[in-house]
């Protein structure tokens, strides 16, 4: 089992519709969790992180997290074209918890 | 102006030569991390360093060294050892504890031929 989880997609949804990006993970005891946007050609920037169970929301961007089905989704509201990119999901692991390790990333299109 | 900076943008080299890449920052961050992400794929961590002369192995560190001489500085030597050199690489910094995000720079695209 990989150590974080990522369906490669292309993930294709209409302009305006809702993006559902999901990532699992295989340590119990991470507790960081974070979402990076990555255009092609590009470094990864920062969308949104969160550590406690339930829904934080940024703007249009939602990121939810199920620590017992050691889930973490990401939802993309309104979407745009510009928002098409690779979504890449991060978890903390390893001894003290410093390693950051990344899932393979979801490609999500936005059809105008 | 802070920020991480990757130097060179682009970097080619034969096959069987060693090659250096620079990651400088002036965040004042503690922590610096080196990943690797090849075409269509996620981050691969090389090596992480969380203070001044110590740094950790990451998932694939074989065919790679660094140094952390400096609060500033955690360069990679690609050496002739690492089969498959070609990537791109990702430099990372980060303030704080496990709970704090990674700040990236703009990254070396590496072709050995």
């Amino acid at each position: 089992q990989k150590e974080v989880e990522q369906n490669s997609g292309p993930l294709s949804v209409p302009e305006g519709a809702i993006a559902s990006l999901n990532c699992t993970y295989s340590d119990r005891g991470s507790q960081s969790f974070f979402w990076y946007r990555q255009y092609s050609g590009k470094s990864p920037e920062l969308i949104m992180s969160i550590y406690s169970n339930g829904d934080k929301e940024d703007g249009r961007f939602t990121a939810q997290l199920n620590k017992a089905s050691q889930y973490v989704s990401l939802l993309i509201r309104d979407s745009q074209p510009s928002d098409s990119a690779t979504y890449l999901c991060a978890v903390n692991r390893g001894r003290g918890y410093q390693k950051v390790t990344f899932g393979t990333g979801t490609k999500l299109q936005v059809i105008p | 102006d802070g920020g991480i900076t990757q130097s060179p943008k682009y970097l080619f080299r034969k096959e069987g030569q060693n090659v250096t890449l620079s990651c400088e920052q002036n965040l004042n961050h503690d922590a610096m991390y080196w990943y690797r992400q090849d075409p269509g794929q996620g981050l691969r961590l090389i090596y992480y360093s969380q203070i001044v002369n110590d740094f950790q192995k990451g998932d694939i560190a074989e065919g790679y060294s660094v140094s952390r001489e400096k609060k500033e500085s955690f360069p990679l030597t690609v050496t002739s050892a690492q089969k498959n050199p070609t990537a791109f690489y990702l430099c990372a910094t980060r303030q704080g504890g496990p709970n704090s995000p990674l700040h990236f720079g703009n990254g070396t695209r590496l072709t050995v031929t």
